[in-house]
């Protein structure tokens, strides 16, 4: 079946501007994260949803990011007032359960965030 | 905190030999251990995965991993390497009690024919 998609593949942005970044998570599947992969920090987990529940947003470094999951289905990743340390390829992860129910996470190809 | 140790950033083989990709975590109680892999301009597969059980987890492409909890290891073994398994390898730790998983900082696997 269909994977974990996310739009756009690329993003090239400049500093200051904002940017969205999408993630399609597998059907029916009910937990969504977003990590970000970078040089010299490794992957790093920056968010997670579980159903109507609150987000776990301990991972976002500052408060220029956000993200919001509408329906229990598609996220969307925004980053206000870009900087040239937010670039950085962003992943996004879904599974039928969280961890602590043995949920398994499965991820999507990526967004490659540059920013100018 | 959590952490997990990959102590081998960049490792090369020969085609057809064997291959062993340390993982250390630190964690006080059981983990739940995993191993994906991200080829070039790819995403992260899951190789496979140790939740409880049997200590010897078999996942795809021929890999393995043994969970040794007085070492603290869930090393990745592959008896017969192709050219295919060049990529990155990243080892991931979570718990019961949070959801998110930690990661190493990977292994790039270099395969020479």
């Amino acid at each position: 079946g269909a994977g974990v998609s996310q739009s756009p593949s690329n993003k090239v942005t400049e500093k200051g501007k904002d940017v969205e970044l999408r993630c399609d998570p597998i059907s029916g599947h009910t937990a969504l994260y977003w990590y970000r992969q970078s040089l010299g920090q490794g992957l790093e987990f920056l968010i997670y949803f579980q159903g109507n529940s609150a987000p776990d947003k301990s991972g976002l470094p500052s408060d220029r990011f956000s993200a919001e999951r509408t329906g229990g289905s598609v996220s969307t990743l925004t980053i206000q007032r870009t900087q040239q340390e937010d670039s950085a390829v962003y992943l996004c992860a879904s599974s039928l359960k969280g961890l602590a129910e043995t949920g398994t996470q499965y991820f999507g190809p990526g967004t490659r965030l540059t920013v100018l | 905190a959590q952490s997990v140790t990959q102590p081998d950033i960049h490792i090369t083989v020969s085609e057809g030999a064997s291959l062993e990709l340390r993982c250390n975590y630190s964690y006080g109680a059981t983990p739940y251990l995993f191993w994906y892999v991200q080829s070039p301009g790819q995403g992260l597969q899951l190789l496979l995965k140790y939740f409880s059980g049997d200590t010897l987890v078999q996942g795809i492409k021929g890999f393995e991993a043994e969970f040794k909890r007085s070492q603290s290891s869930f090393n990745l073994r592959k008896p017969s390497v192709h050219w295919s398994d060049a990529a990155e390898y990243f080892c991931a730790v979570g718990t019961y009690n949070t959801d998110k998983l930690i990661f190493g900082t990977g292994t790039r696997l270099q395969v020479f024919p």
